[in-house]
């Protein structure tokens, strides 16, 4: 199936640091996901995009789903040692209303050094 | 609570034996889903279930089977037949139908491994 290229793979940054990460794939995409996964945890989701060009903000994070459709960025702000952990971006390429499971990108793990 | 459960949290099974990974939620949703987490790796679909009484497969069901006979349980089989089942192995749902998002939320996990 189709893969989506996350980068970069991991971060090692400061604590306080901004953090951005993103995801590409050659083809279309209409709802873009942003996820966060704790060891031995499901993922959780943070951020939902649905149309091209929107900007959507949780608290520190900012996610955006490019105006192509092929791509999306996270973007963390001012990180705590609470913000470590494995970020996923996943793509959905149908519309909503149906049922066919999304794809996922390999993550981007973080570490935070106090 | 509303929520997804999966049960056990670990699982160790022999190989060549059959094992069956539970999935439950009380969130009403109709759409279910199954994926497979390996080391270093995102997840990959093995199958998926809009309705009752219906699924389909996705990127990897060589090896699995899954039912929906009540809207709100969908357990997956890993079979004998699955070459690699050590791994991750994680449940979703999500509403379903006109006017529905996307969004998936997950269960916990279950990690399975095969001695």
């Amino acid at each position: 199936g189709q893969q989506l290229n996350q980068s970069p793979q991991s971060m090692f940054i400061q604590e306080g640091e901004d953090v951005s990460m993103n995801c590409t794939s050659s083809s279309i995409f209409n709802t873009w996901l942003w996820y966060k996964q704790d060891p031995g945890e499901g993922p959780v989701l943070l951020i939902a995009l649905y149309k091209a060009g929107e900007l959507t903000s949780n608290g520190r994070l900012t996610a955006q789903f490019g105006i192509t459709r092929k791509d999306s960025f996270l973007n963390i702000s001012a990180s705590i040692p609470s913000d470590v952990g494995i970020y996923f971006c996943a793509g959905r390429r149908r519309s909503g209303g149906g049922a066919d499971g999304l794809t996922f990108g390999k993550g981007t793990h973080l570490i935070i050094q106090p | 609570d509303g929520g997804i459960t999966q049960s056990p949290k670990y699982l160790f099974r022999k190989e060549g034996q059959n094992v069956t990974l539970s999935c439950e939620q009380n969130l009403n949703h109709d759409a279910m889903y199954w994926y497979r987490q390996d080391p270093g790796q995102g997840l990959r679909l093995i199958y998926y279930s809009q309705i009752v009484n219906d699924f389909q497969k996705g990127d990897i069901a060589e090896g699995y089977s899954v039912s929906r006979e009540k809207k709100e349980s969908f357990p997956l089989t890993v079979t004998s037949a699955q070459k690699n089942p050590t791994a991750f192995y994680l449940c979703a749902s999500s509403i379903s139908g006109p006017g529905a998002t996307d969004t998936q939320y997950f269960g916990p996990g279950t990690r399975l491994t095969v001695l």
